[in-house]
């Protein structure tokens, strides 16, 4: 079983502060995707990355998967309090499977 | 567009009970797969569903069936319901299932297990 672990499990921060969340594994991923879940919502997807090494920027957000494809990396600039969310990685093996990491809590107090 | 429908958004039910959730994807789509999602275990996929066929299962146990109409319309049954099916249940569809296919969720149904 492929294993995403998010880290940190939560985080509460002030606006305009700068933040990194990250989703490791000991698998290798054909790809992966981030994506955000407000309060009594459905995730919302953010990004997908296949590339070993892609960056990817979405306005204040730069998403990166490792060289190996086995981590994967969040940075928020300048975070605001319509940030405050659960994000979610969500892995894909080669065959199709899809598994979620646990999430990070993000809090972007005003 | 209509988004990702799912009824009903709140449900309470008590142990043994049976219960069966509906899912409306986007218009087009072929493609619907069931999460659950609690506290403790996150999001977990149960399985999905391609133009009537089950293409993958998740690990739950058989208390937990689907089904897809033709017009891709998706339904989810869990049987005997224990109190740690108190989850929110959530529904996704897409265009395609390959591989890394953009997922649009719907809002969830909230079950609750008395």
């Amino acid at each position: 079983t492929q294993l995403l672990e998010q880290s940190p499990q939560f985080l509460s921060i002030q606006e305009g502060e700068n933040l990194t969340v990250y989703c490791n594994s000991s698998s290798v991923f054909s790809s992966l995707q981030w994506y955000r879940q407000e309060p009594g919502e459905g995730p919302v997807l953010l990004v997908t990355v296949v590339t070993g090494g892609e960056v990817k920027k979405l306005k204040r957000l730069t998403f990166q998967f490792g060289d190996a494809r086995k981590d994967s990396s969040l940075h928020i600039t300048a975070a605001q309090p319509g940030d405050t969310g659960l994000y979610l990685c969500a892995g894909f093996n080669n065959n199709n499977d899809m598994r979620f990491g646990a999430g990070t809590r993000l809090t972007v107090k005003p | 567009k209509a988004g990702v429908t799912q009824t009903p958004r709140y449900l309470i039910k008590t142990r043994g009970q049976q219960v069966t959730l509906s899912c409306s994807p986007i218009s087009g789509h072929r493609s619907v797969s069931w999460y659950q999602q609690t506290p403790g275990q996150g999001l977990q996929f149960l399985f999905e569903y391609f133009s009537e066929t089950q293409r993958n299962k998740g690990n739950f146990p058989g208390r937990f069936s689907g089904r897809q109409f033709s017009n891709s319309r998706s339904e989810m049954n869990v049987s005997t319901l224990e109190l740690g099916d108190s989850a929110l249940y959530l529904c996704a569809s897409s265009s395609s299932s390959a591989r890394g296919a953009k997922l649009f969720f719907g809002s969830g149904t909230q079950l609750s297990v008395l």
